[in-house]
């Protein structure tokens, strides 16, 4: 256990499903990320919020909606997906997110492993 | 443009010495961290390198050549449970937390 769980652990939906990831961590952390694992392809980094402040969107499309209502907390809204948008979704933390400073540890939550049909 | 090279697969018989190499061309460097991942599993934190050298905890040590863009992960008295992915790590751009992952190694140790 890492102190960063996620719900649903899997999910299978259609393309025109709206579902919602959900992130929870206990860490006591400042910081919130989501990552995106696809098969044979390295995690890629899709947002970051600080302080409930979303600090990092990279490129990624709108049928992906994030919320971080409060620091505990991080949701990804996810409707009218792709089929190519199956994939492993990480949740991570971090004390803190600093520019200018050497990156804080991550700690993961286990991931919903996500189907679209 | 940023690039984490690691070897897709490796093997290894238990109780043997595996190292895991990274490799790495980013704008900037902060600092290389190596993960492990079982699979179904969230990543887990192993090492974080940021000045030359090894560093060593236990089983594992990482180590780093910021001049050569190269670390490597050694894995001793390797053990059946170590069976995982191997995630490589770089913080590569002056300013930003931001980290850069490789593709990971997968490693299966055999008895």
């Amino acid at each position: 256990e890492t102190g960063v769980t996620q719900t649903p652990r899997h999910l299978v939906m259609g393309m025109t499903n709206k579902k919602s990831l959900k992130c929870e961590q206990h860490l006591g952390h400042n910081a919130m990320y989501w990552y995106k694992q696809s098969a044979k392809k390295p995690l890629e980094l899709m947002f970051v919020y600080s302080l409930e402040e979303r600090v990092e969107n990279n490129s990624v499309p709108s049928r992906f909606s994030p919320e971080c209502p409060n620091s505990s907390h991080l949701f990804l809204h996810l409707h009218t997906l792709q089929p190519e948008d199956s994939a492993l979704y990480l949740c991570a933390s971090s004390q803190d997110w600093e520019q200018g400073l050497a990156a804080d540890t991550q700690y993961f939550g286990p991931g919903t492993r996500l189907t679209v049909l | 443009g940023q690039n984490i090279d690691q070897p897709t697969e490796m093997t290894a018989t238990e109780g043997a010495i595996v190292q895991i190499n990274c490799t790495y061309q980013t704008s900037g460097f902060n600092g290389l961290f190596w993960y492990q991942q079982h699979a179904g599993e969230a990543p887990t934190f192993l090492s974080y390198n940021v000045l030359d050298g090894l560093e060593e905890k236990g089983r594992f040590s990482s180590f780093l050549s910021r001049s050569k863009g190269y670390s490597y992960l050694l894995l001793k008295e390797l053990q059946m449970k170590d069976s995982a992915s191997y995630l490589c790590a770089v913080e590569g751009q002056e300013n930003t937390d931001k980290l850069i992952f490789g593709t990971g190694t997968r490693l299966q140790v055999f008895p």
